[in-house]
């Protein structure tokens, strides 16, 4: 069946640093691909909506400059943590929509943590 | 807005044992639900859905039913096993949403022998 991966799977920064993390998908054309954040015992937020070719879509309240998005191509979207900071310290999860896939289908990656010091 | 909202945990079971997760929801219009589980390390995995009321998702032996009345979607397995153990996250999916999800917070279970 359809596989997202993603990576790094956790990764360790200083403050101030930025972050990279990718989504791919392995053996399918993803159209559009969404990336979550999710903190402990809380339930996961939607940050953006990445169509490939364009730009992404933030939900309200998300930075668009601190949280940097790129979907360069039909299987890569990545997230770029900017100037990263503890606070955004959390574990980020990315799915992707398969291009031929009816609505409401999605696969999701293990999902990255992420730990600023 | 679009809310979920579902029973904390962790659920601790024996085998055999029946399991409810409770799920209830806050929609406009007529949303589409879904659970999903997580298993240890890997991602989320489309576990049952339901697109209108009265519809029941089933799979793996897991049942959940679209009740637009109670405005519920309830995950029910009548005998979990210990490979059962994992995170249910309940979400649902608005009107015209275009695959945004609304989750809730995630239920662990854990099936002991």
């Amino acid at each position: 069946g359809a596989v997202v991966s993603q990576h790094p799977s956790w990764v360790i920064c200083k403050s101030g640093t930025s972050v990279k993390i990718e989504c791919r998908s392995l053996d399918f054309q993803a159209t559009t691909m969404f990336w979550y954040r999710q903190f402990p015992k809380q339930s996961l937020m939607l940050m953006a909506t990445s169509n490939e070719g364009s730009k992404a879509t933030y939900e309200q309240g998300v930075e668009k400059d601190k949280f940097l998005i790129n979907h360069a191509s039909l299987t890569l979207s990545t997230l770029t943590v900017t100037s990263a900071h503890p606070e955004d310290s959390s574990f980020y999860i990315c799915s992707a929509r398969e291009r031929t896939s009816g609505a409401n289908v999605l696969t999701f990656g293990a999902g990255s943590r992420l730990t600023v010091l | 807005g679009n809310s979920v909202t579902q029973m904390e945990g962790p659920v601790t079971l024996s085998e055999e044992a029946f399991l409810t997760i409770n799920c209830t929801y806050t929609a406009t219009g007529y949303p589409s639900l879904f659970w999903y589980v997580q298993y240890p390390g890997e991602g989320l995995q489309l576990l049952l859905k339901a697109t209108k009321a009265d519809d029941k998702g089933s799979n793996k032996g897991f049942e959940a039913t679209y009740r637009k009345e109670t405005t519920s979607f309830h995950l029910e397995k009548g005998s979990v096993q210990v490979s059962d153990s994992a995170v249910y996250f309940c979400a649902l999916s608005g009107t015209g949403g275009g695959n945004k999800l609304t989750f809730g917070t995630g239920t662990q279970l854990k099936v002991e022998l």
